[in-house]
Parts: structure tokens; C-alpha cells; sequence
């Protein structure tokens, strides 16, 4: 199985920084990776898909990059709705397989 | 707009077993591959199984190969989890979500059901 390791775990930041999660994969994915969103007690969203292309509705302050073995997810201004719990997956082969999470708290 | 609800969960002693359904709406339920995925309390997200549109491939998680059976009803665009023999660790939200074709991504998620395995 593909393992997927995001850094940091835990982010703190404040409103307006430029925020950037990694997410490494144990082996080459080519660029079948997506980043959601996730807010306490509801359901992940879907930010972004195939490494790089936004979500219809996302704001355009989301960006994904990367491809192989090494993903980033940037937010450029961070606002008070993106304090949440970020996720990377990959579906490059079954199974599918997330990241631990990166939680981004108000600093 | 697509909706996708979830049902079915509740508290089960282990060992026992439960069903989940997904009723989804507002798309073309049977031109999608549809997933369940889990959340234990506190934890980060894990996929258990997979069906293609039509029904004719799944797939399983390890934790749940032999336990969990996948299925589908595209005539009542419904999506079910039949889980078998379960377990204290099988405890969780259960969310079903729908595959966006190509991308190996999931782009519309139920509400989730909580799954509460306990003696």
C-alpha cells in the first residue's frame, strides 16, 4: 500500500499568512493526488484533485502542486473559515490511502 | 444538487452485524463508482470499500476483506454497507462518498453515520 506522510502534523498561524502543508508519498503516484477539508463533526470537502486542479467552488487562495512522490497544498491568505483539518489522498492504485492530517489552528 | 445521506448506523455488540444504506440524489447514480470511508473518534480518515458504477468490481480494505460486503441498487440509487462479524475497532463514522470519474478523488461526501461497536 501506498503510504502517504503530510508535514506538519499541526500548524498554528494567523489570518493572512501563506500556508503550506506537504504530503510525501512511499512511492510514485504520478499525479493522482487530492487535498480536502475537513471542519469538526462534518464531512471531508474536496479542495483540490490530480495534484494541481481546483474543486468548482473553492476559492482560488487554494493551490496544489507536485507530482511523484512529493505534493504541496498552499494557501496563499490564510482566512478564519480555513482553520480546519487538511488531508492528502492518492487513488494512483487501490487501496486508497490518506495522510494523518494536518490540523491548522488560529495562532 | 447532489446529495448522498446516509443511515443505518447505531450502537451493535461485537460480533454482530448492521447494515448501512446511502440514498443518493441529484445526479446519475448508476454512471458513478460510489465508496464508503471511516472516521474513528479522534482519528484521521481511512477508505474501507469501493464499487464501480455498475457494480461489477469491489474492492476492500484488509481491516474489513471478508467481513463488510459493498453493494448497490442502481434501481433505487441506493449504496449499501453490509457489515458482518464487527468489531470495537470498527467503530466510527461511516461516510459513503462518490468517485469523480478520472481522478481518483471523491468529490461529494454524505453527512456520515456513527457506528458504535460495544458490549
Amino acid at each position: 500500500d501506498v503510504q502517504l506522510t503530510q508535514s506538519p502534523s499541526f500548524l498554528s498561524a494567523s489570518v493572512g499568512d501563506r500556508v503550506t502543508i506537504t504530503c510525501r508519498a512511499s512511492q510514485g503516484i504520478s499525479s493522482y493526488l487530492a487535498w480536502y477539508q475537513q471542519k469538526p463533526g462534518k464531512a471531508p470537502k474536496l479542495l483540490i484533485y490530480v495534484a494541481s486542479t481546483l474543486q468548482s467552488g473553492v476559492p482560488s487562495r487554494f493551490s496544489g502542486s507536485g507530482s511523484g512522490t512529493k505534493f504541496t497544498l498552499t494557501i496563499s491568505s490564510l482566512q478564519p473559515e480555513d482553520f480546519a483539518t487538511y488531508y492528502c489522498q492518492q487513488l494512483n492504485s487501490y487501496p486508497p490511502t490518506f495522510g494523518q492530517g494536518t490540523k491548522v489552528e488560529i495562532q | 444538487q447532489v446529495q448522498l445521506v446516509e443511515s443505518g448506523g447505531g450502537v451493535v455488540q461485537p460480533g454482530r452485524s448492521l447494515r448501512l444504506s446511502c440514498a443518493a440524489s441529484g445526479f446519475t447514480f448508476n454512471n458513478y463508482g460510489m465508496h464508503w470511508v471511516r472516521q474513528a473518534p479522534g482519528k484521521g480518515l481511512e477508505w474501507v470499500t469501493a464499487i464501480w458504477y455498475d457494480g461489477s468490481k469491489k474492492y476492500y480494505a484488509d481491516s474489513v476483506k471478508g467481513r463488510f460486503t459493498i453493494s448497490r441498487d442502481n434501481s433505487k440509487n441506493t449504496l449499501y454497507l453490509q457489515m458482518n462479524s464487527l468489531r470495537a475497532e470498527d467503530t466510527a463514522v461511516y461516510y459513503c462518498a462518490r468517485d469523480r470519474h478520472g481522478s481518483g478523488s471523491f468529490d461529494y461526501w454524505g453527512q456520515g453515520t456513527l457506528v458504535t461497536v460495544s458490549s
